[in-house]
C-alpha cells in the first residue's frame, strides 16, 4: 500500500528551529513531486512548498518563503522540511503529499494522491 | 496573489444532489483538483483536473469547471459524505487551496 509517514513534531518555542522528516513507501518515490501541506488548529489546508522529482525545482508560500526549506533524498525515499525561526502561526498539523505533475509548474496535475498523517508542531513559549 | 473562494457551508438532504462551489480568476483555464477531509483525517483526493476521479471513488463524485467557477457535485447524497471540502488549483508554480466547505447532511 502506497504510504507517507511523517515525524519531527513538537513543541518548540519562538525563534527555534525543527525539521520534519516524511518517508515514502510502495512506490517510485523519485517519479513525484512532493509537497508540504499544513493545517493550523480549526482551519483550512494551506500549501507551504514543493520539490520537484530531481530537486531541481522548489517553490515556498510567501508566509513561509526565507524561514523554510524543503529537501529530498530519493534514495531514502525521504522529503524533509527545514523550519527556521518558527513564528506561533506556523502552529499546525504539517502534511506531506506526493503527486504527479505532467511539468514543472504543476500545471497539469494530477492532484495531491497520497496524504501522510500528519505531524504536529506547535509553537509556543 | 491568487485566491479561491468556497462557500464556508453547504446544506442538503440525504439522497439529494449537493453542489459545491469554487472561484477564482480565470479557474477555468487552470486545473482544479477537490479534496475531502473528515474530522481527524488527513485529505482524500476525489477529484483531479476539473473531472476525473482517481481509482477507489465513487461515481457520486463529479466536477466541472467553466469562466471563473469550479464545482464539485455529490449526488445521492450520503451521511458518509459530510465532510469539509477543499478546492485547489496551481497558479504560477504555486498551489491555492480554497478555504473550505463544511458539507452538513441533514
Amino acid at each position: 500500500q502506497e504510504q507517507l509517514v511523517e515525524s519531527g513534531g513538537g513543541l518548540v518555542k519562538p525563534g527555534e528551529s525543527l525539521r520534519l522528516s516524511c518517508v515514502g513507501s510502495s512506490f517510485t518515490f523519485s517519479n513525484y513531486y512532493m509537497s508540504w501541506v499544513r493545517q493550523a488548529p480549526g482551519k483550512g489546508l494551506e500549501w507551504v512548498s514543493y520539490i520537484s522529482p530531481t530537486s531541481g525545482f522548489t517553490r515556498y508560500a510567501d508566509s513561509v518563503e526565507g524561514r523554510f526549506s524543503i529537501t529530498r533524498d530519493n534514495a531514502a525515499k525521504s522529503l524533509y522540511l527545514q523550519m527556521n525561526s518558527l513564528r506561533a502561526e506556523d502552529t499546525a498539523v504539517y502534511y506531506c503529499a506526493r503527486e504527479e505533475c505532467g511539468d514543472t509548474h504543476c500545471s497539469t496535475s494530477y492532484g495531491m494522491d497520497v496524504w501522510g498523517r500528519g505531524t504536529t508542531v506547535t509553537v509556543s513559549s | 496573489s491568487y485566491e479561491l473562494t468556497q462557500p464556508p457551508s453547504v446544506s442538503v438532504s440525504p439522497g439529494q444532489t449537493a453542489n459545491i462551489s469554487c472561484s477564482g480568476d480565470k479557474l477555468g483555464e487552470k486545473f482544479t483538483s477537490w479534496y475531502q477531509q473528515k474530522p481527524g483525517q488527513s485529505p482524500v483526493l476525489v477529484i483531479y483536473q476539473d473531472k476525473k476521479r482517481p481509482s477507489g471513488i465513487t461515481e457520486r463524485f463529479s466536477g466541472s469547471s467553466s469562466g471563473k467557477t469550479a464545482t464539485l457535485t455529490i449526488g445521492g447524497t450520503q451521511a458518509m459524505d459530510e465532510a469539509d471540502y477543499y478546492c485547489q488549483a496551481w497558479d504560477r508554480s504555486t498551489a491555492v487551496f480554497g478555504g473550505g466547505t463544511r458539507l452538513t447532511v441533514l
